[in-house]
């Protein structure tokens, strides 16, 4: 198993409070992505990273923002949770960049906002 | 942009039958095609992906995938399911646009009856 490492696995919190997720990788691979996890929605990207402190917006982004300082890890901020963001979080990543590389994902965080 | 649909959310198919899931992709460039496997409450794991070369792509745990250009089409398919494949699956493609992000399908739940 590729060593990607989500925390926290589990969150609740309320409505308008800031939540951090972090997404830790022992494989020194370049791409990073944050995906969401919804029924009916499947996968869909929340923002990706290329590198240290180059990360680009994907199709659901209003709402988070992240930073990559270092290349093992990549951080996703919801600024100010609201309960459309209830849902399951994956962090993943991949090697090259080249077009027919997998990507390897993480076990996922779910976030609950009450 | 690339797209991807999955026809059938949900698959019920008998033990000992053949499954087949169904993907059919957008793209205005040769694509790379990927599916993947998730297990109740676990992240996502790569069954196959389709680069160049062979169109019948050999994955995990006997699963395999034709892709047809002319169809645009690149189908799982299974000839004996086993109790064991009960999960969701998901058809994915890579962003052609060099920003190498992957772009998931809905999801097909498949059911394994006994």
């Amino acid at each position: 198993d590729a060593g990607i490492t989500q925390s926290p696995r589990h969150k609740v919190t309320e409505t308008g409070t800031p939540v951090t997720l972090r997404c830790h990788q022992t494989e020194n691979h370049r791409y990073m992505y944050w995906y969401r996890q919804d029924p009916g929605h499947g996968l869909r990207l929340i923002h990706y990273s290329y590198g240290v402190k180059d990360t680009d917006k994907g199709e659901v982004s209003d709402g988070y923002s992240v930073s990559r300082s270092k290349t093992e890890d990549f951080l996703l901020t919801l600024e100010s949770a609201t309960s459309s963001q209830t849902s399951v979080y994956f962090c993943a990543i991949s090697d090259t960049g080249t077009a027919n590389t997998e990507a390897f994902f993480g076990q996922g965080t779910r976030l609950t906002v009450v | 942009a690339q797209s991807v649909t999955q026809l059938g959310s949900h698959v019920s198919v008998s033990e000992g039958a053949l499954v087949l899931l169904r993907c059919n992709y957008s793209s205005s460039v040769p694509p790379y095609l990927f599916w993947y496997v998730q297990y109740p409450n676990q992240g996502l794991q790569l069954l196959l992906k389709y680069t160049t070369g062979a169109t019948l792509v050999k994955g995990i745990n006997g699963f395999e995938a034709e892709f047809k250009k002319s169809e645009t089409s690149f189908h799982l398919t299974k000839p004996s399911a086993h109790m064991s494949d009960a999960a969701e699956y998901f058809c994915a493609v890579t962003d052609s646009s060099g920003t190498y992000k992957y772009i998931f399908g809905t999801g097909t739940r498949l059911k394994v009856l006994a």
